[in-house]
């Protein structure tokens, strides 16, 4: 079975400064797909950036950037320059061929100005 | 270019009832998948359509059902409603079944 693990409930930053979100999951797929979801107050999901596990090159999307360890089936999410828009729940999470999206519990972060 | 519509966005059932939810996918995509978040944790995976076919399911038991029209629009189905079904249902929708999805705002069904 696949499981994702966020294990940071809680998370803040200042404005403009940097932070790292965790992510781990557990799988025996070789092929498969890794997401950061956002979910703001207003509780539409947005995809924030997306990492296919046979590219070795980290994605990265503005001030979005992940760190994506293979081996150590790690995944986690660094955001650069942070804003107050940033503030929301972060999603992490895995998709295996046949189309099975597994979700994390979520990171809550706070940017505070 | 319209985005992913669901409705309604409130909804309250007794224990027992059944319940439909709806979802409108954006234009030009032929892939639908709807979830379960329960209040404080992330979303679960239900099922999706492609093509108006289930192609995948996860672990939910058979009293969920869907359904995928020709315009790519969907339906959740919830039959005999548990007190554990209260939850925001989420419906996203893509391109094709590896690509970006696309969500809803999603429904609030609050089973009493």
């Amino acid at each position: 079975a696949q499981t994702v693990t966020q294990s940071q409930p809680e998370m803040s930053v200042q404005e403009a400064e940097t932070v790292t979100l965790s992510c781990t999951y557990d799988t025996s797929e070789s092929n498969y797909y890794l997401f950061w979801y956002k979910q703001p107050p207003s509780r539409q999901m947005i995809l924030v950036i997306r990492q296919e596990a046979y590219k070795q090159q980290n994605a990265t999307e503005n001030r979005f950037s992940v760190n994506f360890q293979k081996a150590a089936k790690s995944f986690s999410l660094k955001i650069s320059d942070s804003q107050l828009g940033d503030t929301a729940m972060y999603f992490c999470a895995f998709m295996k061929p046949g189309n099975q999206f597994y979700f994390g519990t979520g990171t809550s972060l706070t940017v505070i100005p | 270019e319209t985005g992913v519509t669901q409705s309604p966005t409130h909804l309250i059932k007794t224990r027992g009832q059944q319940v439909t939810l709806r979802c409108s996918s954006q234009s030009g995509h032929n892939t639908v998948s709807w979830y379960q978040q329960a209040l404080g944790q992330g979303p679960q995976f239900i099922f999706q359509y492609y093509r108006e076919e289930e192609n995948g399911r996860g672990n939910f038991p058979p009293r969920f059902s869907g359904l995928q029209f020709p315009n790519y629009s969907s339906e959740l189905n919830v039959n005999a409603l548990e007190l554990d079904d209260s939850a925001l249902y989420l419906c996203a929708s893509s391109t094709g079944r590896y690509n970006e999805q696309f969500f809803g705002p999603g429904t609030r069904l609050t089973v009493l």
